[in-house]
């Protein structure tokens, strides 16, 4: 039972490149998130979904997107990374009817 | 417009005293409060949770104090050890929020042998 695993651990893109982080889970979790983990910001909301094929905006949303074609993987896109992207980011998973998440290793993102 | 947040940046306690940690909410809608506890590299953890129906909830040296009318809640840990030492991020969620946490700004405890 491997719980919230993320690919890759660390990246480093230049200006302009466009890459996909996966998150995948084998706890049969419902809800999933995209969170941007910044100094002295805490974690932001970046984009979530409550089933597989929907997807819905957080609070950070911009210059992101995101899909969900199975239940087990929430895939988190950057079309043209720009430097205010470079964060540290976490996947989480959830089961419905359920408050707690439980959240992948994180992966480390640079934009030069 | 923050509707989580947790004022202290950092917190340093000796080992075997008490940690205090505070979490101050804006949001009356807020039902159900969690704990996180996060480690340099690694993703965080739940640790505790208490709802809106209680005022405090134990687990073992970990209790989580909820004022609902003063829209805040605490965690203390008790006895304090070295390994305790992590950021501490403290969460909320409410019915009808599509199942979503609002995290504050997290406190980075230090616990001094």
């Amino acid at each position: 039972n491997a719980g919230v695993t993320q690919t890759p651990k660390f990246r480093v893109l230049k200006t302009g490149q466009s890459m996909t982080l996966l998150c995948a889970q084998d706890m049969n979790h419902e809800y999933m998130y995209w969170y941007r983990q910044d100094p002295g910001m805490g974690l932001r909301l970046i984009h979530y979904s409550v089933g597989e094929g929907t997807t819905a905006k957080g609070e950070v949303p911009d210059g992101y997107n995101v899909s969900r074609l199975k239940k087990q993987n929430f895939l988190l896109g950057l079309e043209s990374a720009a430097p205010s992207q470079t964060s540290v980011y976490f996947c989480a998973g959830q089961r419905g009817g359920t408050d707690t998440q439980y959240f992948g290793p994180g992966t480390r993102l640079t934009v030069l | 417009d923050q509707q989580v947040k947790q004022n202290s940046p950092s917190l340093s306690v000796q080992e075997g005293r008490i940690s205090i940690l505070n979490c101050d909410y804006t949001n009356s809608m807020f039902d159900y409060f969690l704990w996180y506890k996060k480690y340099p590299a690694e993703g965080p953890t739940f640790l505790i949770s208490i709802s809106s129906i209680k005022d405090k909830n134990e687990d073992g040296r970990f209790t989580v104090f909820l004022n609902k009318s003063a829209k805040h809640l605490s965690l203390h840990i008790v006895p304090s050890q070295p390994g305790d030492s992590a950021v501490y991020f403290c969460a909320a969620s409410y019915q009808g929020g599509s199942e979503k946490l609002v995290f504050g700004k997290g406190t980075k405890l230090t616990v001094n042998p």
